[in-house]
Order: structure tokens, then sequence, then C-alpha cells
């Protein structure tokens, strides 16, 4: 049975903060992925990653990097917190075959006050 | 670009009654599509993909390409159904390939 993990489940974070989230999945996946939730927007991918050391910009960007040192793991870096990035965040991992069902964490709500 | 629309952000329906959930996508290749569902306080999970052409829960979903639509349907819906619901599409080539999706239909089904 597929796991991803994700440090956090709720995180407060002052404006202007370095916040760091890690992800860390079990089955050896190729593909990772960072959404945010946000009600009546959905999902929006914010970056990727094929692989190790490899990641791509996803539709949203900015404000955001990430890394991803390990197969395992691919974590998730707001180099300065802003208040729009209140929002659930979401990790995800699947193999590399697109077609595929991509395995989701339980979320990270974190609030930017 | 390829683009997933989910008319319905919310949609009530009584215990026993049809439901059916839109989503219509917008891509120029040939497209995979998905329904996602999240239950309450549980994470997110595959329900269905339309080239398995399964049925999950009772739940079906046909891609009409035609009509640009996959709509997800059950005969009979159950107070267990009520969850938010999202229509995903992952493209045929490159940055495509990665899962865009819709802005999700809360559904509730009342006793």
């Amino acid at each position: 049975d597929v796991k991803v993990t994700q440090s956090s489940r709720y995180l407060v974070k002052r404006t202007g903060e370095k916040v760091f989230l890690e992800c860390v999945q079990d089955m050896d996946h190729e593909n990772m992925f960072w959404y945010r939730q946000d009600p009546g927007l959905g999902l929006r991918l914010i970056y990727f990653s094929y692989d190790v050391k490899m990641k791509e910009k996803g539709d949203i960007p900015e404000g955001y990097s990430v890394s991803r040192e390990k197969k395992e793991r691919f974590s998730l870096i707001l180099e300065s917190a802003s208040t729009n990035q209140t929002s659930m965040y979401l990790c995800a991992s699947r193999t590399g075959t697109p077609t595929y069902e991509q395995y989701f964490g339980p979320g990270t709500r974190l609030t930017v006050t | 670009a390829q683009r997933v629309t989910q008319p319905e952000k919310l949609l009530s329906v009584f215990k026993g009654a049809p439901v059916e959930l839109k989503c219509n996508y917008s891509y120029s290749g040939s497209p995979e599509l998905f329904w996602y569902v999240q239950y309450s306080r549980q994470r997110l999970q595959l329900l269905l993909r339309h080239i398995s052409r399964e049925s999950i829960k009772g739940f079906t979903a046909d891609l009409n390409k035609g009509e640009t639509s996959f709509h997800l349907k059950k005969p009979f819906a159950q107070e267990e159904d009520s969850a938010m619901y999202y229509c995903a599409l992952s493209g045929s080539s490159g940055s495509a390939r990665q899962l865009t999706f819709g802005s999700g239909t809360q559904l509730t089904v009342l006793p």
C-alpha cells in the first residue's frame, strides 16, 4: 500500500519567514508533485519532479522553490512567506506512467499571519 | 492549453436519487480523464479513470469526445457518497502529461 506522508498537518508562520514543507513516499515512485488546494480553485500544480535533482515548474511556481535530493523526498520551500500563500498544500507521487494514479499525502494546512 | 471545467461548486441530492457530476474539458489531443474524490478528513484518492471503463462504488463515467465531457454518474446516491469530487485531465505529451484538475464539486447526499 502506497504511503505518502507530509511533515506537518498544520503550520502557522509569520510573513517573511522561510517555510519548508516535506513530503516522503515509500513506493520508489519516480514522479512527485506539489499542489495547493483552494476553495473554488481546485488543485493547482506548483512544481513537480520526474527524478532526483530534477524539477519542473507547474502552473503557479511564483514564490515557491523545491528540492529533491533523494528519490523518496520532495520538499517545497517558501523563501519568504506571504499571507496569500495561506492554503492547503498537497504532495503526491506516481510511477513514471502518466495513466497511473497519483497518490496523495494528507495535506499541510499552512496559515501565514 | 488544457482545461477542466466543473460547472457546479455544490450539488445536493436525496438518498436514492440519481446523481450526475458534470465535467467538461478542453484539450486538442487525446486526453486521459480521471475522477478523484476526497471524503471528509481523508486524503484525495482516485475514484476511476476512463481507460479502465470500470464502475467503482456504483459510479461510472463515459468519455464523450464529441461533447468533450466526462460526467460522473450514479443511479442511486448514498449518504456515504457525500464528498468533494474533482475531475482531472492528463494530456498526451510533454508538460501536458501532468494532471490538470477542475475546481471541484461538493456533493451532499441528504437523508
